[in-house]
């Protein structure tokens, strides 16, 4: 009964080829999140959809990409992935209740390995 | 420009005693807090929350405390068991939006 799920946990791909992350919810959140984690960092957040909104957070690198095309499903492309791209990305979503904040929901992760 | 903080990387506790882990927030516009918990390899797991409505929310062996004027939150976990050792991150955030602002996490180890 996983709730967030993201596809696939591990993900080796070489340096400049493109790659693509995903997550899926069965949760009907409406919003949807992407983190990145380096080694013993905080979680970054990369870009959310409220919606069919995107936003991107102003330090989030062009190399990184997202596309919603539905409720369920959102996407992280990274073009060209250098060796700092390795990281742990994290997949959440929320639903905000009557304007008041609640808690995000994370999947379990893709562990990104760029050789 | 860290806008929240965790200053103890790790902490080591006794297994039965009182875990108490600590966090730190610089901006005032943050109105709800929260802690997850985070295994390796796994995503974190939220485990309590607090709104900045109240000074405190309890949770069976988990309670966490708000401070306002200092800015300052803590996560309580009363008795701790070795199945608590994680990393905890605390969190805020405020707007519509919420997202969240992590703080960089410490490491709970607790020893049978």
């Amino acid at each position: 009964d996983a709730m967030v799920i993201q596809n696939p946990r591990y993900q080796v791909t070489q340096f400049g080829k493109p790659v693509t992350l995903s997550c899926s919810q069965t949760l009907n959140h409406n919003v949807m999140y992407w983190y990145q984690q380096k080694s013993s960092q905080a979680p970054k957040l990369l870009f959310h959809y409220y919606d069919k909104d995107f936003n991107n957070e102003a330090d989030t690198p062009d190399n990184f990409q997202s596309r919603r095309p539905n409720t369920s499903f959102c996407f992280l492309d990274i073009r060209s992935p250098g060796l700092g791209d390795a990281a742990m990305y994290l997949c959440a979503t929320s639903r905000p209740r009557g304007g008041r904040n609640t808690e995000a929901f994370f999947g379990q992760g893709t562990r990104l390995t760029v050789v | 420009d860290q806008q929240v903080k965790q200053n103890s990387p790790s902490l080591s506790v006794q297994e039965g005693r009182i875990s108490i882990l600590n966090c730190d927030y610089t901006n005032s516009m943050f109105d709800y807090f929260l802690w997850y918990k985070k295994y390796p390899a796994e995503g974190p797991t939220f485990l309590i929350s607090i709104s900045s409505i109240k000074d405190k929310n309890e949770d069976g062996r988990f309670t966490v405390f708000l401070n306002k004027s200092a800015k300052h939150l803590s996560l309580h976990i009363v008795p701790s068991q070795p199945g608590d050792s994680a990393v905890y991150f605390c969190a805020a955030s405020y707007g519509a939006g919420n997202m969240l602002t992590f703080g960089g996490g410490t490491r709970l180890m607790v020893k049978p």
